[in-house]
């Protein structure tokens, strides 16, 4: 079946600092991919939606600048968290979705990345 | 906007039913979805359902829909410890961002 790889799964990091995460989709196309924060105990928030070779689309109330999102080719979209404070830690994890399999399983989620900011 | 809601305990013990309830507000919906995730880990796919069908079964699953309810439920049959997760309910409208929306998630504890 589809699997997406997401990378790193956990990461310790100094406030200020920056953090890139990875989404690839390793047997698949995909043109779309989408980026959500998990906190403690709740469920999935959408923050944006990566589009290959353009902007990424961000939900409202989601810093585009601080949450920098970059969709350079079919299988890679990654996410980098920029000047990282405790509060952003957090669960991320990313959904792609399979260009040519736009039916209700064509949507795989990676594994997840816990961001640890001290 | 659109809404999904669970309620967000169970308690079952092992060997007998499980059945988690989920009802969402937008009609629009094309597909529903229930995934489950296991402590640290990501979403795994447990099925879904074409909101034009009323059940669908996959072996130990059952997912029935009522659309007119805006109801959907995952059965679980002769749940296993290993079922004790949390089980997030998912709905998915056609045009915008194709994006989910998601419930807040049942965390199920099977009892021994």
């Amino acid at each position: 079946g589809a699997v997406v790889s997401q990378h790193p799964s956990r990461v310790i990091c100094k406030s200020g600092t920056s953090v890139k995460i990875e989404c690839r989709s390793l047997d698949f196309q995909a043109t779309t991919m989408f980026w959500y924060r998990q906190f403690p105990k709740q469920s999935l928030m959408l923050m944006a939606t990566s589009n290959e070779g353009s902007k990424a689309t961000y939900e409202q109330g989601v810093e585009k600048d601080k949450f920098l999102i970059n969709h350079a080719s079919l299988t890679l979209s990654t996410l980098t968290v920029t000047s990282a404070h405790p509060e952003d830690s957090s669960f991320y994890i990313c959904s792609a979705r399979d260009s040519n399999n736009p039916g209700g399983a064509g949507y795989t989620f990676g594994s997840g990345t816990r961001l640890t900011v001290v | 906007g659109e809404d999904v809601e669970q309620s967000l305990f169970l308690s079952v013990r092992e060997g007998d039913s499980s059945v988690i309830n989920c009802t969402y507000t937008d009609s629009s919906s094309t597909y529903l979805y229930w995934y489950k995730q296991e402590p640290g880990a990501g979403l795994q796919l447990l099925t879904y359902i074409f909101s034009n069908m009323d059940m669908k079964q996959d072996q130990r699953l059952t997912v029935l829909l009522n659309k007119k309810d805006k109801h959907l439920s995952l059965r679980i049959a002769d749940t296993q410890t290993g079922d004790s997760a949390i089980y997030f309910c998912a709905e998915r409208s056609p045009g915008g961002g194709q994006n989910f929306v998601f419930g807040p998630g049942t965390r199920l504890s099977v009892l021994p």
